[in-house]
């Protein structure tokens, strides 16, 4: 069956220093989606790509994060520099193409890359 | 903000017993989706259960249901017969505005 990667599982970096999460989505699947669950509470979306495109990075801190999805396939999410606060699962989901006028797809996500600031 | 709102953070049920997780949301939207996800300890989320706001009958996935009153904003999973691989975080999630909204979650223990 096929199922979303997400590499490393783990990281543990220190404050001030650069870091990065990648995800592979299950093939065919148009949408990827980056969230961020801090211990304790539910996920929340940081990055929507549709293809290589970006369709919603509102909640993106953009002074420190980034993600990219070049060929609209794998995509990579950094922070740089890292803060204490960063310290939460990076979770990475994919769904088929968003329908147009809206619909619904499934979301399926990775097991989470789990991020540790010291 | 347009919220889920899970008010038990822990719950615990003896193996074979039925129970219920509640869930209430706030929404401005008259079409959405509202879903339940479980996520076992280091593994991933999975989906349990969907539920479009526009059908009235509740839907229903093996020993899982749900009980969903629109008007009141409830959504709430039963799961019957529980077993011991039901043991996980599960999170109530609304989908609208083509985004995915989650609860804080209810960490469920089987008790065998």
């Amino acid at each position: 069956e096929a199922e979303v990667a997400q590499s490393p599982r783990y990281k543990i970096t220190e404050k001030s220093q650069a870091v990065a999460f990648w995800c592979d989505p299950i093939s065919g699947h148009a949408t990827l989606y980056w969230y961020r669950q801090i211990l304790g509470q539910g996920p929340e979306l940081l990055v929507q790509f549709q293809d290589e495109s970006v369709v919603d990075d509102s909640q993106l801190p953009k002074d420190r994060f980034s993600a990219e999805r070049l060929k609209g396939v794998d995509s990579t999410l950094k922070i740089q520099p890292a803060e204490l606060g960063d310290s939460a699962m990076y979770l990475c989901a994919s769904s088929l193409r968003l329908a147009a006028g809206g619909g619904l797809y499934e979301q399926y996500f990775g097991p989470g890359t789990r991020l540790t600031v010291t | 903000a347009q919220t889920v709102t899970q008010s038990q953070p822990e719950m615990s049920v003896q193996e074979a017993e039925t129970v219920t997780l509640s869930c209430t949301y706030d929404t401005s939207e008259s079409d959405y989706y509202l879903f339940w996800y479980k996520q076992p300890p280091s593994r991933q989320m999975i989906l349990v259960i969907r539920q479009e706001a526009y059908k009235q009958q509740n839907a229903t996935e093996n020993r899982f249901s749900v009980n969903f009153q629109k008007a009141a904003k409830s959504f709430s999973l039963k799961i019957s017969d529980s077993q011991l691989g039901d043991a996980a975080m599960y999170f109530c999630a609304r989908f609208g505005n083509e985004k995915l909204t989650f609860g804080t979650g209810t960490r469920l223990t089987i008790i065998p």
